[in-house]
């Protein structure tokens, strides 16, 4: 069965600090895909990011980088020079390709830059 | 740029009323789910829909749920009878089918926040 795990629940950081938030995956299918969300208070759940199981390359967007390792089943997340605008809960989620790419989610982050 | 859209926003019921949510998944997409967010809690999997039928429902989707896609465009989630533990935001989704690199991506709606009294 697939599972995510999002250890830290709670972050908070002042403005311009780096944040990088844990994200470990359990699967048993070899085809996967690994999602991070934004959900800010307003509630809706905004895409950050995919990566498919057989491209561990890390990927950088800006201020947002990613670090997938399948070797320890985690995928990373860091934000360089966090702003007050990141405040908001991230989601990390799997889906595998035999449990027909439904989402399963971590249980989420919470971020929170102050001024 | 085309996006799934759901209404209502917000709907605040009272116990033991009917309630129904309604998506509009993107039109090309030929895979629908439901998932639900207790406040303060994880975004949980309710059910998936392919091909008029559902492929697959979680636990919390028992017999008080039910999801129906009447007319080709909307996609809709029944609660018959609500609980005070009903009380969460429902989020829609769709994903096109899979294509030759397993997409995968769901595209997900702003959610409908219900409310139980």
């Amino acid at each position: 069965a697939q599972k995510v795990t999002q250890a830290q629940t709670e972050i908070s950081v002042v403005e311009k600090e780096d944040v990088t938030l844990d994200c470990v995956y359990e699967t048993r299918d070899t085809t996967y895909y690994l999602f991070w969300y934004k959900q800010p208070p307003s509630g809706e759940l905004v895409f950050l990011i995919r990566r498919n199981s057989f491209d561990e390359q890390n990927e950088i967007s800006g201020r947002y980088s990613w670090n997938f390792q399948k070797s320890t089943s985690s995928f990373n997340f860091t934000i360089t020079a966090s702003q007050v605008v990141d405040s908001a809960v991230y989601f990390c989620a799997l889906s595998e390709r035999a449990a027909g790419n439904k989402l399963t989610f971590g249980g989420g982050t919470r971020v929170l830059v102050k001024p | 740029e085309p996006e799934v859209t759901q209404t209502p926003s917000h709907q605040v019921t009272q116990m033991g009323q009917e309630v129904i949510l309604r998506c509009v998944p993107i039109s090309n997409h030929l895979y629908f789910y439901w998932y639900r967010q207790i406040l303060g809690q994880k975004v949980e999997f309710l059910v998936s829909f392919y091909n008029n039928e559902i492929s697959e429902k979680s636990e919390i989707f028992d017999d008080q749920f039910s999801v129906e896609r009447p007319d080709g465009s909307n996609f809709t989630l029944k609660i018959r009878s609500t609980k005070l533990e009903d009380s969460a935001m429902y989020f829609c989704a769709s994903r096109p089918g899979t294509s030759g690199r397993m997409n995968g991506e769901l595209f997900f709606g702003e959610g409908s926040r219900l409310t139980v009294l």
